[in-house]
């Protein structure tokens, strides 16, 4: 079965410095990867998503991921964040055998400073 | 392109009463799911439809939840005899399984069991 670990529960950052949130997966076959976001009260919106090809993955806002397979991870990335960026991350897997169910870690709470 | 859209948002109950959401998919997804939300962690896979077959189901969802997608279109999720521990987020998601397997997620179903 596949598992999904996010170690981070919060971070915070300051508005303008750089972001990494960490994703660590358990997947027997190829997986496929996602970031979403949440915001409070709101459903998910999907970040970015690897299948296949190019490990380094650019998405919306400016973020990127970059899918290490000997690390099993696949985190998230940006440059620059911003006062909007605060909101809830989850890292997920898709099983690819059986109708990408997804799994999702237990999320990353991201705080920014002003 | 509405998007995928949850009814009621909100569904606040007293302990024994049954409770039904309703999904309405993205208009062309074939495959639909259902994500159970509790607060601080992430979503937990329920269940999935391929058109109107549910293909799979979660060790989660117990005997009083039932699903349908009788056409293929939207989905109801019920939940006979609500108990305390039923109280979460119940989250749709949609896809199609002829595309990039992403999932597109509703903004979710609130219930709260008094």
């Amino acid at each position: 079965a596949q598992s999904v670990t996010q170690p981070d529960i919060h971070i915070t950052v300051s508005e303008g410095a750089s972001l990494e949130l960490r994703c660590n997966y358990s997947y027997g076959a190829t997986p496929y990867l996602f970031w979403y976001v949440q915001s409070p009260g709101q459903g998910l919106q999907l970040l970015l998503k690897y299948f296949s090809g190019d490990t380094l993955v650019q998405g919306i806002k400016g973020f990127e991921a970059e899918f290490k397979r000997s690390q099993s991870s696949f985190n998230l990335r940006k440059p620059s964040v911003h006062w909007s960026d605060a909101a809830e991350y989850f890292c997920a897997v898709g099983a690819s055998n059986a109708g990408n169910m997804l799994t999702f870690g237990g999320g990353t709470r991201l705080m920014v400073k002003p | 392109d509405t998007g995928v859209s949850q009814d009621p948002r909100h569904k606040i109950t007293k302990r024994g009463q049954n409770v039904t959401f309703r999904c309405d998919p993205i208009s062309e997804h074939n495959r639909l799911y259902w994500y159970r939300q509790t607060l601080g962690q992430g979503p937990e896979f329920l269940t999935y439809f391929q058109n109107e077959a549910q293909l799979e189901k979660s060790r989660l969802l117990s005997d009083r939840f039932s699903a349908e997608r009788p056409k293929g279109s939207f989905s109801t999720l019920e939940i006979q005899r609500t108990e305390q521990g039923d109280s979460a987020m119940y989250l749709c998601a949609s896809t199609s399984s002829k595309g990039g397997y992403e999932q597109f997620f509703g903004p979710g179903t609130r219930l709260t069991v008094l």
